[in-house]
């Protein structure tokens, strides 16, 4: 079935350094993809999108790359702060007559001060 | 903040009990999709409900049902509660259309004992 995977469970930065989180998903027919930032006690908040027919998308602070060849996802955050401490999600939203979010395990980020 | 609400903020049941939360969606938005989140998972998703019908479930049983209302509120019911239930329950509204960005509320914790 499908799935949304990430690499790393943990990741440690510095703070002001910046930050990669990978992602791997299965399902190839995918074609929308999303993070989502998790803060303890709170619901997923949406950081950034990017559709299939896109590699790269630029945020403020962020910039999701997309590699459909070997199904790959990463986020990267510059200069990286102590607010963006959080669990961080992939997810797939796929057109399957309805819209259904499909997320990975998380990468928990800890931001060093 | 999204705008998306959820009451109660948190709730404590006995095994075997019924269960409601509730949601409200962001302004304009007319589709609502409920998760499970269970610790230190990412969220499941339980079903969707669009224009007062569920258009979409996940992998639950059916004693997990929900209702959508003429407003686009919506409401969670899960009936003989279990233990493995425990969890929080996320709802996120999105406007029309494959791919558009749901939006989360802050969730409901449910404990089950």
């Amino acid at each position: 079935g499908e799935s949304v995977g990430l690499h790393l469970p943990t990741l440690s930065v510095q703070e002001g350094d910046n930050s990669i989180i990978n992602c791997a998903y299965s399902n190839s027919a995918s074609d929308y993809f999303i993070w989502y930032k998790q803060e303890s006690g709170k619901g997923p908040q949406f950081i950034i999108d990017i559709r299939s027919n896109m590699d790269k998308r630029q945020g403020q602070r962020v910039t999701v790359l997309l590699n459909k060849t070997v199904k790959h996802l990463s986020l990267q955050i510059a200069a990286t702060q102590p607010g963006d401490s959080a669990v961080y999600f992939c997810a797939e939203n796929s057109d399957g007559g309805y819209q259904k979010v499909t997320f990975g395990i998380g990468t928990k980020l800890q931001v060093i001060p | 903040e999204t705008g998306v609400t959820q009451s109660p903020t948190h709730l404590i049941k006995t095994r075997g009990q019924q269960v409601t939360l509730r949601c409200s969606s962001q302004s304009g938005h007319n589709t609502v999709s409920w998760y499970q989140q269970a610790l230190g998972q990412g969220p499941q998703f339980i079903f969707q409900y669009y224009r007062e019908e569920e258009n979409g479930r996940g992998n639950f049983p059916p004693r997990f049902s929900g209702l959508q209302f003429p407003n686009y509120s919506s409401e969670l019911n899960v009936n003989a509660l279990e233990l493995d239930d425990s969890a929080l329950y996320l709802c996120a509204s999105s406007a029309p259309g494959a791919g558009d960005t749901q939006y989360f509320g802050p969730g409901t914790r449910l404990t089950v004992l």
